[in-house]
């Protein structure tokens, strides 16, 4: 069965700094993995899907990397803003005959101006 | 192309009554997931339905939930004798394709008083 950690459950960092947020999965047969942000009381806004032969997907300040062997992916933040405090969070499919996705607990995150 | 939308975004029930959760995917999409995010927890999977058919219902609680994707018109989940413990935020994705990248909705907020 399908477990997804996220390490840490919650950050705090000033502005301008770079951080990593950590996913673990405990089946490496995925072909995907995805991150999202979700800002309070609101819906999921996709951030980065990376395909089970890639090893990493950037966009803007954000950089995702896959590692299925070690069950890791990484999120990397650079010169992180005050905009980026939301809930992170990694999925992955669940398996067998659909598509569901598994979800880590998340990750927290507050940029102090 | 107009996103995953979702309606109501908040719902108030009181116990006892029904509430009735709709989701109408992305242009395109034939596949729709439910899924669940109670206080405090992360995101559960619910349901996975193609047009007409439910194809993995297997985060569904045996009483009181059932889920429909009709061939015309958005995907509704139902919950009869709404409780308490049934207060959670709903979300709803979309796929054009079973092994693809879900576009999640705003999500609609349950209270049950």
């Amino acid at each position: 069965k399908q477990e997804v950690t996220q390490i840490p459950a919650a950050l705090s960092v000033p502005e301008g700094e770079n951080l990593v947020l950590n996913c673990s999965f405990t089946d490496s047969a995925i072909y995907n993995l995805q991150w999202f942000r979700q800002d309070p009381g609101k819906g999921l806004t996709s951030l980065l899907l990376i395909q089970s032969s890639q090893r990493e997907q950037t966009s803007g300040r954000l950089n995702a990397s896959l590692d299925k062997s070690s069950g890791r992916s990484t999120l990397y933040i650079a010169a992180s803003q005050p905009g980026d405090s939301a809930t992170y969070l990694c999925a992955v499919p669940g398996g067998g005959a659909t598509n569901k996705l598994i979800f880590g607990t998340g990750t927290l995150l507050a940029v102090q101006p | 192309n107009a996103g995953v939308m979702q309606n109501p975004r908040h719902l108030v029930r009181r116990r006892g009554q029904e509430a009735r959760l709709r989701c109408s995917p992305m242009k395109g999409h034939s596949h729709v997931y439910w899924y669940r995010q109670l206080p405090e927890e992360g995101l559960k999977f619910m349901v996975y339905l193609q047009k007409e058919n439910i194809i993995d219902e297997s985060g569904m609680p045996k009483e009181r939930f059932s889920a429909e994707f009709p061939k015309e018109g958005p995907s509704i989940l139902r919950i009869q004798q709404v409780v308490r413990g049934d207060s959670a935020a709903y979300f709803c994705a979309s796929s054009p394709f079973q092994d693809h990248e879900q576009f999640f909705g705003p999500g609609t907020r349950l209270t049950v008083l």
